[in-house]
Formats: structure tokens, sequence, C-alpha cells
């Protein structure tokens, strides 16, 4: 069965500092990648997406960007920290056209 | 565009009522698909449903049950005899069935915070 793993958990990191969040999923190939980010109390809006190693497409213009080294690896990085980059970010796989997107266990992520 | 709205931003029921979540939609696509999650405290998000655009039928699945009305552009969602573990946040979302980067994005509502009062 297809599982879906997302490190770490929470992290707390003062502005301007560097970010690194994994996503990794078992089970499945070629699966289609997404990140999403909830703000508090907000719905969910898509940063990045991607059908294939290394073609990302992003939704949102930010200070975030996105690679996927492997497969079954997508990352979410960012050079420098913003105060409005707090919130919950989730990962989400999807395979066959159409299907469901599942998701991940989430990163939740304070800068302070 | 597309574009999901759920009205009811929190709702708080007593355990045992039935309480529905509404979720309107719009898309101009003539082929499209409705989900329904779950996110418990935990921030996880839950799969309940999938429904595509020419299966109107409602469906029901132990105590929850999907009223689809294409006319009203609409796709409730009931919870019967609501329990303590039901509280949580309910996310309707629209993927359109052909995107054209082929990557069938998810347009989410705001959510409904349900909150079940033993």
């Amino acid at each position: 069965s297809q599982t879906i793993h997302q490190w770490p958990a929470t992290l707390v990191q003062p502005v301007g500092s560097p970010l690194s969040l994994e996503c990794t999923v078992e089970g499945t190939s070629n699966p289609n990648l997404y990140w999403y980010r909830q703000a508090a109390g907000r719905g969910l809006q898509l940063l990045f997406y991607s059908v294939g190693i290394g073609q990302i497409s992003s939704e949102v213009p930010q200070n975030l960007s996105a690679s996927r080294p492997q497969d079954r690896q997508f990352i979410l990085s960012s050079k420098k920290l913003l105060l409005s980059d707090s919130g919950f970010y989730l990962c989400a796989w999807m395979v066959g056209d159409p299907d469901t997107q599942y998701f991940g266990p989430g990163t939740r992520l304070t800068v302070l | 565009a597309q574009k999901v709205t759920q009205a009811q931003t929190e709702i708080s029921v007593v355990e045992k009522e039935d309480v529905t979540l509404d979720c309107v939609y719009e898309t101009r696509d003539t082929t499209y698909y409705l989900f329904w999650y779950k996110q418990p405290p935990s921030g996880e998000l839950v799969f309940l449903i999938r429904r595509n655009s020419f299966d109107e039928q409602n469906e029901i699945s132990g105590r929850y049950s999907w009223n689809f009305q294409k006319s009203t552009s609409s796709f409730n969602f009931t919870i019967t005899a609501s329990q303590v573990v039901d509280s949580a946040v309910y996310f309707c979302a629209l993927s359109e069935a052909v995107g054209q980067t082929g990557a069938n994005n998810l347009f989410f509502g705001t959510g409904t915070r349900l909150t079940v009062i033993p």
C-alpha cells in the first residue's frame, strides 16, 4: 500500500533563516506531487505541483521554491523565511488521471 | 474559473444530532470531480469521497451521506447521529477532469469547523 511521509513534523525557525521540508511517497511510481500551505484558520493554498522528476509548476509567486530530485521525493525550500511563511504545509500525491489526492501528515512551521 | 464555497464557517451540534455541511461550486467544465476531506485536530487531511460530474446518485457510507445536485451546483454532506469523533474541519474540493497541466489540481473551499458537543 502507498504511504506518504513528511518531515519534520514541527519546525520553529527565525526570520531570514533557510528552510527545507521533505516529502516522500512509498508504494507507487511516477505520482503527481503537490505542496499546499494552510495558514492558521484558513483554507488550503496550492503552492507547487510536479508531474515528473525535475518538473515543477508554481501556483503562487513567493520566496519559496520546490524541487523533485527523485520520482517519489518532493522538497520545499526557502533561502530566507518571512513571518508570513508560517503555516501548516501539506504534501499530497496522486496517481491516475483523474484520481484522488492523498495527503501526508503535514509540517507545522512557525517563523519567529 | 473554478471556485468552491462553504458558507458555514463553524457549526456546533449536540451529540446524536444530524448535521449537514453545505458546499456550492462553480466551474465551466462539463466534466469535473468533487471531493470531501476531513481534517481532525492532528492536521492530516483524510479523504472521504470523490464524485464525478456524471454521477448524481446520492451516496451513503455508514453515518455519512452525500447529496450531489448539478442543478444547484451543490455537493452537501450529512452526518447522521453525530459523534464527538466527528469533530473536525471538513473541506469540499473540486478538480477539473483534464487540467491544462495534466495535474488535476484541487480547488478547496475554506472549510467548515464542526464541533460535536457530548
